[in-house]
């Protein structure tokens, strides 16, 4: 049974520092991977989408990484500000598209 | 081009009432899964549809809990005879699936369900 783990469950860093949210999932046979954001009382947003085939993608200042062998994902966001304060959460997909989520990391960028 | 519409945004029911919460997929999509989000957790998958078909129920409670996707419409998620523990955010999203299971999933905005 697939389990996805995001560590830490809650970050607070000042404005204008990188930072790195992680992901790990039990199972290696993924289709693809999600980082998503939510803000509260709102739904997901999409940021980005890694094939199982891929190693990373690139948006603006957001770069994710996979490495399905050790069942890890890392999200580095560059230069925080205030407004990605929100909800990040990581999610596997099985060849149906069905998405396994973690719990989620709550990040807070103080300005 | 609309995103994918859930209604209501806010449904309160009294225990043993029925619930129905709407989503209308984005335009192009045929693929609509449910997703429940329970206070202090996280997103759980709950069924999976296509058009006239399930796919996949395997989230889905075993009591009290369908869902449909008919050929016109929205799709419908239906809980009868809600109890406290149902109160949580119901998510739905959509696919194309043209480009197979490689299609980004997009979320509406939730139905936030709560039971008094």
């Amino acid at each position: 049974k697939q389990e996805v783990t995001q560590i830490p469950a809650a970050l607070s860093v000042p404005e204008g520092e990188n930072l790195v949210l992680n992901c790990s999932f039990t199972d290696s046979a993924i289709y693809n991977l999600q980082w998503f954001r939510q803000d509260p009382g709102k739904g997901l947003t999409s940021l980005l989408l890694i094939q199982s085939s891929q190693r990373e993608q690139t948006s603006g200042r957001l770069n994710a990484s996979l490495d399905k062998s050790s069942g890890r994902s890392t999200l580095y966001i560059a230069a925080s500000q205030p407004g990605d304060s929100a909800t990040y959460l990581c999610a596997v997909s099985s060849n149906t598209g069905k998405l396994i989520f973690g719990q989620g990391t709550t990040l807070q960028v103080k300005p | 081009n609309a995103g994918v519409m859930q209604n209501p945004r806010h449904l309160v029911r009294r225990r043993g009432q029925e619930a129905r919460l709407r989503c209308s997929p984005m335009k192009g999509h045929s693929h609509v899964y449910w997703y429940r989000q329970l206070p202090e957790e996280g997103l759980k998958f709950m069924v999976y549809l296509q058009k006239e078909n399930i796919i996949d129920e395997s989230g889905m409670p075993k009591e009290r809990f369908s869902a449909e996707f008919p050929k016109e419409g929205p799709s419908i998620l239906r809980i009868q005879q809600v109890v406290r523990g149902d109160s949580a955010a119901y998510f739905c999203a959509s696919s194309r699936k043209d480009r197979g299971a490689n299609s980004p999933l997009h979320f509406g905005n939730g139905t936030r369900l709560t039971v008094t």
